[in-house]
């Protein structure tokens, strides 16, 4: 069973403060790894990917992935009330077979900043 | 943004009626996929394709059916439509398939809204 876990939240912090988001996942064989940010009633917007162990950043925005845990987590710093949104976290296992291409996400963990 | 158009954007329907759903790119991407969003459940995989007429099932296919016949055109179909089905439909593309070394992110359509009475 293939598990991508979320904190719901809502996870609410100050302008210009620093949201921590995590995500867990189940299953060693794992390959790619992409946070998306939703805003309430849009799609899904990708906003970081990660596939090697260590700290990718981009702008404002950090991902951090561990392996030998098994987590990915996302660093927002000095955050803006229009990073209000549900993020999600999602997953591909690259294990060649039947779950090529596929991805699986969490339940997505709501941030509201606040001014 | 990614050129999908997702049609309808929004529909209502009855209990057993048949739904169709269309996702339409012009990127040329080979794959794409049909996932549905709800509540306390996240983004589902319904049925993907990897190519004109190839297509497999996802986490969450019994109820729905696919069709790809051109490149540009993803369909989903729902034969008998149940209140169970009500839910917010995302299609989303990609050029190679996620993972497989090739970390191909998914880039995702502007959703349709189903509700079935």
């Amino acid at each position: 069973q293939k598990e991508v876990e979320q904190n719901s939240g809502p996870l609410s912090v100050p302008e210009g403060a620093i949201a921590s988001l995590n995500c867990t996942y189940s299953d060693r064989v794992s390959q790619s790894f992409f946070w998306y940010r939703q805003y309430s009633g849009k799609s899904p917007e990708l906003i970081m990917s990660i596939y090697s162990n260590g700290d990718k950043e981009d702008g404002r925005f950090t991902a951090q992935l561990n392996k030998a845990s098994q987590y990915v987590s996302l660093l927002i710093r000095d955050s803006q009330p229009s990073d209000s949104a549900t993020y999600l976290c999602a997953v591909n296992w690259d294990d060649r077979g039947s779950t090529l291409g596929r991805l699986y996400f969490g339940r997505g963990t709501q941030l509201t900043v606040w001014p | 943004d990614a050129g999908i158009t997702q049609s309808p954007r929004h529909k209502v329907t009855e209990t057993g009626t048949p739904v169709t759903l269309r996702c339409h790119q012009t990127e040329n991407h080979r794959y794409m996929y049909w996932y549905r969003q709800d509540p306390g459940h996240g983004l589902r995989l319904i049925h993907y394709s990897y190519g004109v007429k190839d297509t497999d099932k996802g986490e969450v296919s019994d109820g729905y059916s696919v069709s790809r016949s051109k490149t540009e055109d993803f369909l989903l179909t729902l034969e008998s439509a149940t209140s169970s089905q009500t839910s917010v439909y995302f299609c989303a593309i990609s050029p190679l398939p996620t993972g497989m070394d090739s970390n191909q992110p998914q880039h995702f359509g502007d959703g349709t809204r189903l509700s079935i009475l």
